[in-house]
C-alpha cells in the first residue's frame, strides 16, 4: 500500500544535540511538507518542498533544516538552535502544486532528555 | 490574513446523538476546504474536501460538511455518532500561495463520546 512512513515514532534529544527525523513516501508525490503540532495550536508549517533539490521555509523554520535529494525522502533535522523542540512532528505530501489534499504520516514525538 | 477558527475546543456527545463541529475561515478568494481527523498519537486522515460545485459534500465514515459562503463556514456533521468517532478534528483552508499548495489549520476540536 502507498503511504508515508515516519521514523522513529519516539525520539529523545539531549542538550546541544542535532536529531534527524525521517520521512519517506511511495505515493509518487512531488510536494512534501513538515509540520509541528503543539497542544491547542493546530499544525504549523516548518518547511516544504515542491521538487527535488528545492525547499522553502514555512512559518516556523528557525532551528530546523531539511534536504530533498530524492523525490521519496524529506528528512527534517532539529538543530540545537531550536530551544523548544518538544512537539509532535508530522510529515505530509501532496501530488503537486495544486490544491490537492495533503496525506500525512503517523508522526514522530520528540522529547528532551 | 488567512485564518481558520474552530470555536469549540472540546465537545462531548452521547453515542447515537447527532454531531456538528463548527469551522469558520477568513480568506479573500474562493477557498478549498478540508476536514481531517486525528486519533491519539496518529497522523491526520482526510475526511472530506470541498473544491467547488455542490456545497454539501460527503466524506468517509458517514461524515458530511456544508460550505456556506455567506457565513464563511464549513461545518462538519454526522447524524449518529459512534464511540470510535472520539478523536480530534481539524478544519483546514487550502490555497495556492507563493507557488505552493498551502494549508492553514484550525486549532482543532476534541470530541469525546459517552456510551
Amino acid at each position: 500500500d502507498g503511504g508515508i512512513t515516519q521514523s522513529p515514532k519516539y525520539l529523545f534529544r539531549k542538550e546541544g544535540q542535532n536529531v534527524t527525523l525521517s520521512c519517506e513516501q511511495n505515493l509518487n508525490h512531488d510536494a512534501m511538507y513538515w509540520y509541528r503540532q503543539d497542544p491547542g495550536q493546530g499544525l504549523r508549517l516548518i518547511y516544504y518542498s515542491q521538487i527535488v533539490n528545492d525547499f522553502q521555509k514555512g512559518d516556523i523554520a528557525e532551528g530546523y533544516s531539511v534536504s530533498r535529494e530524492k523525490k521519496e525522502s524529506f528528512p527534517l533535522t532539529v538543530t540545537s538552535a531550536q530551544k523548544n523542540p518538544t512537539a509532535f512532528y508530522l510529515c505530509a505530501s501532496s501530488l503537486g502544486a495544486g490544491p490537492e489534499p495533503q496525506h500525512f504520516g503517523d508522526g514522530t514525538r520528540l522529547s528532551i532528555l | 490574513a488567512q485564518s481558520v477558527t474552530q470555536p469549540d475546543i472540546h465537545i462531548t456527545v452521547s453515542e447515537g446523538a447527532s454531531l456538528e463541529l463548527r469551522c469558520n475561515y477568513s480568506y479573500g478568494a474562493t477557498p478549498y476546504l478540508f476536514w481531517y481527523v486525528q486519533s491519539p498519537g496518529q497522523g491526520l486522515q482526510l475526511l472530506l474536501k470541498y473544491f467547488s460545485g455542490d456545497t454539501l459534500v460527503q466524506g468517509i465514515k458517514g461524515f458530511e460538511a456544508e460550505f456556506k459562503r455567506s457565513q464563511s463556514s464549513f461545518n462538519l456533521r454526522k447524524p449518529s455518532v459512534h464511540w470510535s468517532d472520539a478523536a480530534e478534528y481539524f478544519c483546514a483552508v487550502g490555497m495556492f500561495s507563493g507557488g505552493y499548495n498551502k494549508l492553514i489549520f484550525g486549532a482543532g476540536t476534541r470530541l469525546a463520546v459517552h456510551p
